[in-house]
């Protein structure tokens, strides 16, 4: 258990729909990152936080955004939703930003967009 | 654009049978080499971080190597508990102040009893 906690596990919708996933990082852990896992493409970083700011922005489609809160967790909203979105959405965190610093990842969300 | 390629893709050994996994990268400034362990619709996790040729580090039956161009980790006398996909992925010096990792495909590891 890495102390990374994501809820839900699993969420099934439709096209068109929009979700919110959430992440609370590890006790300590200021920077929240978040990933997209699928089979062809692996997995990709999306997006960055660092204590409540946004830090960097990865391969992030426009119909996503996210935010992190003043206790440190973090949200990830997909919008407009497409059959393609289907996959792992996975969050780190790390004690700080930084060079060479260990994320340590969460469970992962299983979106499927039916 | 930074790249990892990791080599093989898939690998099955008996137990006992020790090998060396690969991940090739190219990258802009390299800050970090991170190997991760992912067991099936969980997360990845965190097993070594390397940060400049030369240096290697050690955690039971694993190593991790690192030179310029590529890693390598090492399982010596494997256990079927060790079958996992094995993520490689680096960290660059981009402009862009992000720290998000790049990573490889993976290498699916089974280790048969």
């Amino acid at each position: 258990d890495s102390g990374v906690t994501q809820t839900p596990k699993h969420l099934i919708t439709a096209t068109g729909q929009r979700v919110t996933l959430r992440c609370s990082p590890r006790s300590g852990d200021l920077s929240v990152y978040w990933y997209q896992q699928s089979l062809d493409q692996g997995l990709q970083f999306l997006i960055q936080y660092y204590n409540g700011e946004e830090r960097a922005k990865g391969n992030i489609l426009e119909r996503f955004s996210a935010q992190q809160f003043p206790d440190l967790h973090s949200e990830l909203n997909l919008s407009s939703l497409e059959l393609g979105d289907s996959a792992l959405y996975f969050c780190a965190s790390s004690v700080a930003p930084g060079g060479g610093i260990e994320q340590f990842f969460g469970p992962g969300t299983r979106l499927t967009v039916l | 654009e930074d790249q990892v390629t990791q080599s093989p893709e898939a690998l099955r050994l008996q137990e006992g049978e020790s090998s060396s996994l690969n991940c090739s990268y190219t990258v802009s400034g390299l800050r970090g080499l991170f190997w991760y362990r992912q067991d099936p619709g969980k997360g990845p996790e965190f097993l070594f971080t390397l940060y400049s040729a030369g240096e290697e580090k050690e955690k039971e039956r694993l190593k991790a190597t690192l030179t310029k161009k590529e890693s390598f980790l090492h399982i010596t006398a494997p256990k079927p508990e060790d079958s996992a996909t094995y993520l490689c992925a680096v960290q660059a010096r981009s402009g862009g102040g992000a720290d998000g990792l790049t990573f490889g495909k993976g290498t699916h590891l089974i280790i048969q009893p």
